[in-house]
C-alpha cells in the first residue's frame, strides 16, 4: 500500500543495535508512523515523524528525511521482546501499511 | 480510555453463517476502520468510516458487510465467508481521516471459518 518499501526480514543479536529502513512514495505526505505488531497480537504505535531529523525515544529512535522519501527506525540495546513486526506507514488520508519488517533477535 | 474493545476474541463460524464483529471505541474518534490480517502479512484494509459514513471500500466482497450505528462503534457483519477469510480482524480508530494522528488497535478478532 502506498509504495512503501520495506526490508520483509531482519536478524540480530541481543544487546545490539539495528536499523530498520522504510522508503515511501513522497506525494500525500502527511508525517511517518511506525508500528510495533507482536505475533497475534495489535500493533502499537511507536512514533511519528513530520519534520526532517531525528526523533529519540528511550531506545527508539526514528529519522525523517523528506526530500528522499526515507525514514528509519533504529532500535538500541535490542532485547528478546523487540522480536516482532515493524509497520512502516505514511499518514495521507488512509491508514494502509507497508509489507512490515520482520525482526527477529537471537541470543 | 485509550481503549478499542473488540468482540468477540474468538468466533467459529461454518459456510452458511451469518455472524458479527463488534468494535467499541470511547476516545471521540471519528474514523474508524476494518482491517484483515493474515499469517505473517500486514494488516490489509478493508473499509474507513469517517464521521460515520463509509468513505473508503478496498474492494472487499459483499459478504462482508460493515455498519457503523454511531460515532462509537463499528459492525462487520459476515455472511457466506469462505476458508479462506480466516484470519485476524482488526478494528482501528484515530481522531479524523487525514490528521496526524496515530491509530489506536483493538486486540483483534481471530476468525476461523470451516
Amino acid at each position: 500500500g502506498q509504495n512503501i518499501d520495506q526490508p520483509t526480514e531482519m536478524t540480530a543479536t541481543e544487546g545490539a543495535i539495528v536499523q530498520i529502513n522504510c522508503t515511501y512514495q513522497t506525494s500525500g505526505f502527511n508525517g511517518l508512523f511506525w508500528y510495533q505488531q507482536h505475533a497475534g497480537e495489535a500493533p502499537t504505535f511507536l512514533s511519528y515523524n513530520v519534520l526532517d531529523g531525528l526523533e529519540e525515544k528511550g531506545r527508539f529512535s526514528s529519522f525523517l528525511s523528506r526530500s528522499k522519501g526515507y525514514s528509519y527506525l533504529l532500535l538500541k540495546e535490542l532485547q528478546m521482546k523487540d522480536s516482532a513486526s515493524y509497520l512502516c506507514h505514511n499518514a495521507g488520508n488512509m491508514l494502509t501499511f507497508g509489507g512490515g519488517t520482520r525482526l527477529m533477535v537471537k541470543p | 480510555d485509550t481503549e478499542v474493545t473488540q468482540t468477540p476474541k474468538h468466533l467459529v463460524m461454518g459456510m452458511t453463517n451469518k455472524k458479527s464483529l463488534k468494535c467499541e471505541q470511547h476516545m471521540g474518534h471519528r474514523a474508524m476502520y476494518w482491517y484483515k490480517q493474515k499469517a505473517k502479512k500486514p494488516p490489509e484494509l478493508m473499509f474507513v468510516y469517517s464521521y460515520e459514513k463509509l468513505s473508503i471500500n478496498e474492494s472487499v466482497p459483499s459478504r462482508f458487510s460493515p455498519e457503523c450505528p454511531n460515532s462509537s462503534l463499528l459492525n462487520l457483519h459476515l455472511h457466506a465467508l469462505q476458508p479462506e477469510d480466516s484470519a485476524l480482524y482488526l478494528c482501528a480508530s484515530s481522531q479524523a481521516r487525514g490528521l496526524n494522528t496515530e491509530a489506536f488497535f483493538g486486540q483483534g478478532t481471530r476468525l476461523t471459518v470451516v
